[in-house]
This record gives C-alpha cells, sequence and structure tokens, in this order.
C-alpha cells in the first residue's frame, strides 16, 4: 500500500509564526485531504486537494502529485491552531492511508 | 445540515466483554468508514462500506470484530470478545462517492 510520511513531527511555534507542514506520499494518488484534530479528538476538515492549490483564510494547501508531495501553509498562527495535522491519500482503488501526523503547539 | 453522528462517546469495559458502537452518516452519503486510532498515531481504516456493500475490510481483524450496514445508512460495528490492545477511538467518516471524508467525534474505548 501506499507509504504517507508527514515533517516535521513536531513543532512548536510563537503566536504570530508561519509554518509549512509537509506530506510526502509513497505512490500516485487520486484523493488527498488535510486534517486538523484538536486537543478533544475531532478530525476536522481543512482542505480536499488532490492537485492545486487552495487557500481558505490563513491556511493554504498545495499539492503537486506528479512529484508525490503537499504542503500545507499556516500564517499568523493563533494558540486555537494548535493539535496535530494529518494528511490522509487514497490512490487508485487502494485504501485511505493517514500519515504519521505532525504535532503543533502555538505559544503566546 | 446535520454531520456524523456517533454514540456512545466513551466506553469502558473489560477484557473479553462485548462492546458495539453506533455511527449515522450524513444524510446522502453513499460511502461510511471505520477508522481505529491508538493514541499518538493517525487513524487505520478497518472497513469501508458503498451503500450496504463492503469495499474493503482488508485491516478488521475478523476473528473479534464485525460490522454492518444494512440499509446502507447507519451502522455498527463490534467487537467480541475484547482485548487490552483494542484501547482506542473508533472513528466513523461519511463521504458523498468516496471523495471528501467527513469525521463524527469518535468514541473512546478504554479496556481494562
Amino acid at each position: 500500500g501506499i507509504q504517507v510520511e508527514q515533517s516535521p513531527p513536531d513543532l512548536i511555534l510563537q503566536e504570530g509564526a508561519n509554518s509549512t507542514l509537509r506530506c510526502n506520499f509513497s505512490d500516485s494518488v487520486n484523493n488527498l485531504q488535510w486534517f486538523h484534530q484538536n486537543p478533544w479528538g475531532q478530525l476536522i476538515n481543512l482542505f480536499y486537494i488532490p492537485s492545486g492549490t487552495k487557500q481558505n483564510g490563513r491556511l493554504s494547501a498545495t499539492t503537486v502529485a506528479t512529484e508525490r508531495y503537499s504542503l500545507l501553509y499556516i500564517s499568523s498562527s493563533q494558540t486555537t491552531d494548535s493539535g496535530v495535522y494529518f494528511c490522509a491519500v487514497r490512490g487508485g482503488y487502494q485504501k485511505v492511508t493517514f500519515g504519521t501526523g505532525t504535532k503543533l503547539q502555538v505559544i503566546p | 445540515e446535520a454531520g456524523v453522528a456517533q454514540s456512545p462517546r466513551y466506553k469502558i469495559i473489560e477484557k473479553r466483554q462485548s462492546v458495539a458502537f453506533w455511527c449515522n452518516p450524513i444524510s446522502g452519503h453513499a460511502t461510511l468508514y471505520w477508522y481505529q486510532q491508538i493514541l499518538g498515531q493517525g487513524p487505520k481504516l478497518l472497513i469501508q462500506f458503498q451503500n450496504n456493500g463492503v469495499v474493503d475490510d482488508s485491516q478488521l481483524p475478523k476473528d473479534r470484530f464485525s460490522a454492518e450496514r444494512l440499509k446502507g445508512v447507519d451502522s455498527t460495528l463490534k467487537i467480541q470478545p475484547a482485548k487490552l490492545e483494542d484501547s482506542a477511538v473508533y472513528l466513523c467518516a461519511s463521504s458523498l462517492q468516496g471523495n471528501e471524508q467527513f469525521f463524527g467525534p469518535g468514541t473512546r474505548l478504554t479496556v481494562l
């Protein structure tokens, strides 16, 4: 199956700082999502982005499917951005596979 | 629009007991997923339904886990008998046709 790696595994930011999270995958995908898991465990949809670039407020994402990676940008981080960020991919008729996650802590 | 509903939110059982979780997907969503998330890890797909048919159950421990979606709407996941290593959060998600998934709040299971 597809291997999904995320980096960095842990990130500590000062409030107001910017960051880039990366998701690498080992095979072609036709489905890619970014999620934020908040401290209460709820998985919140950020982007459905199998290819291209999308923006939503302070967050944006880019997927370069031909080079097998996706990036999530967080600008002007806030304490409410803390939590774990996951990417999840699916290729062809394969099952959905989640990445290892990036744990983000934003300190005031 | 109502989101994905799950119950119960928390469950504590002793090993070798049985437990069942319920999920009601977003109205009209044909695809339903059950995931297991162990503390500190990403969710792992257990089973995927398309309407009331199973699309993938390759990671479902079939000797103790079972799931059904009889009418193509809500679904039940059962564990019988439970083991200590089944302690995890069980997440249900749904999507319109296998594309963007939406998750429920999860059921946190503790096996003592």
